[in-house]
C-alpha cells in the first residue's frame, strides 16, 4: 500500500545547527513528492518540490529512489523555520495524494 | 487577490444535522480537493475534483459528499454529520491535477459534532 512516513512527529534543533526533517515513502510507481510548511496562523502552503530541484528558504530535499526518502535539509536553522511540516506524495496513476503524519520543528533560540 | 476561500471557519453542530463547508477559488484552476486534518493522523484527501461535474473519492470519502457544478465552487456536504467527523477540514486547488502543479489552501474549517 502507499504510505509515506515522517518518524519524528517534533524535532527541535538549535538556531543556527543543521536541520533534516526524514520523509520515506512507499509506492510501486513513478511517485512525485512535495513538502508543505504551515507555519503559525497562516495557510498551508508549498515549500518545494522534487522536480523542481530548488532551494526555497534555504531548505534543499533530493529524491533518493534507492532508498525511498525525500529527506529535507537546511544547513543553518533559523527561528523563523519553526513550524509544521507535511511531506506528500502524488501518484502517477491518478491525482490522489498522500500525507506524511507532519512534523512540527521548534527550532531553539 | 488570488485565493482560496472557505465558509464558515468554525462550526459547531449536533449529530444528524446536515451541513454544508463552501469552498470558492479565483484562480481559474481545475482541481479541487478537500482534505480533514487529526492529531497524530495528519491531513487525508477526502474527495478530489478533475473539473467540472469530474469527482473521484480520496482517502476517507465515507459520511461525506461533494458536488462541482462549477469550476470555482467545491462544496463538501456531511448529509448526517457523527462525532468522528469532528476536525479541523481544509479545502485546495491546483492549476491543473497534482503532478507538477502546488496546492494551494484554504484557511481552514474547524468542525465540531456533538
Amino acid at each position: 500500500a502507499q504510505r509515506v512516513t515522517q518518524p519524528e512527529k517534533l524535532l527541535s534543533v538549535f538556531k543556527g545547527a543543521p536541520v533534516e526533517l526524514k520523509c520515506n515513502y512507499s509506492y510501486s510507481g513513478s511517485p512525485e513528492l512535495f513538502w508543505y510548511v504551515q507555519y503559525s496562523r497562516q495557510r498551508l502552503q508549498l515549500l518545494l518540490r522534487h522536480i523542481s530541484r530548488e532551494s526555497i528558504k534555504g531548505f534543499t530535499a533530493d529524491l533518493n529512489k534507492g532508498e525511498t526518502s525525500f529527506h529535507l535539509k537546511k544547513p543553518f536553522a533559523q527561528e523563523e523555520d519553526s513550524a509544521m511540516y507535511y511531506c506528500a506524495l502524488v501518484m502517477n496513476r491518478d491525482d490522489k495524494i498522500i500525507f506524511g503524519k507532519g512534523t512540527r520543528l521548534h527550532i531553539l533560540p | 487577490e488570488a485565493q482560496v476561500t472557505q465558509n464558515p471557519r468554525y462550526l459547531i453542530t449536533v449529530t444528524g444535522k446536515k451541513l454544508t463547508v463552501t469552498c470558492s477559488q479565483n484562480m481559474n484552476h481545475e482541481y479541487m480537493s478537500w482534505y480533514r486534518q487529526d492529531p497524530g493522523l495528519g491531513l487525508r484527501q477526502i474527495y478530489y475534483s478533475m473539473n467540472v461535474e469530474v469527482t473521484d473519492k480520496g482517502d476517507v470519502p465515507e459520511g461525506y459528499k461533494v458536488s462541482r457544478k462549477e469550476k470555482r465552487n467545491f462544496p463538501l456536504i456531511l448529509e448526517s454529520p457523527s462525532p468522528n467527523q469532528t476536525s479541523l477540514y481544509f479545502c485546495a486547488s491546483s492549476k491543473q491535477g497534482l503532478r507538477g502543479s502546488p496546492l494551494h489552501f484554504g484557511n481552514g474549517t474547524r468542525l465540531t459534532v456533538t
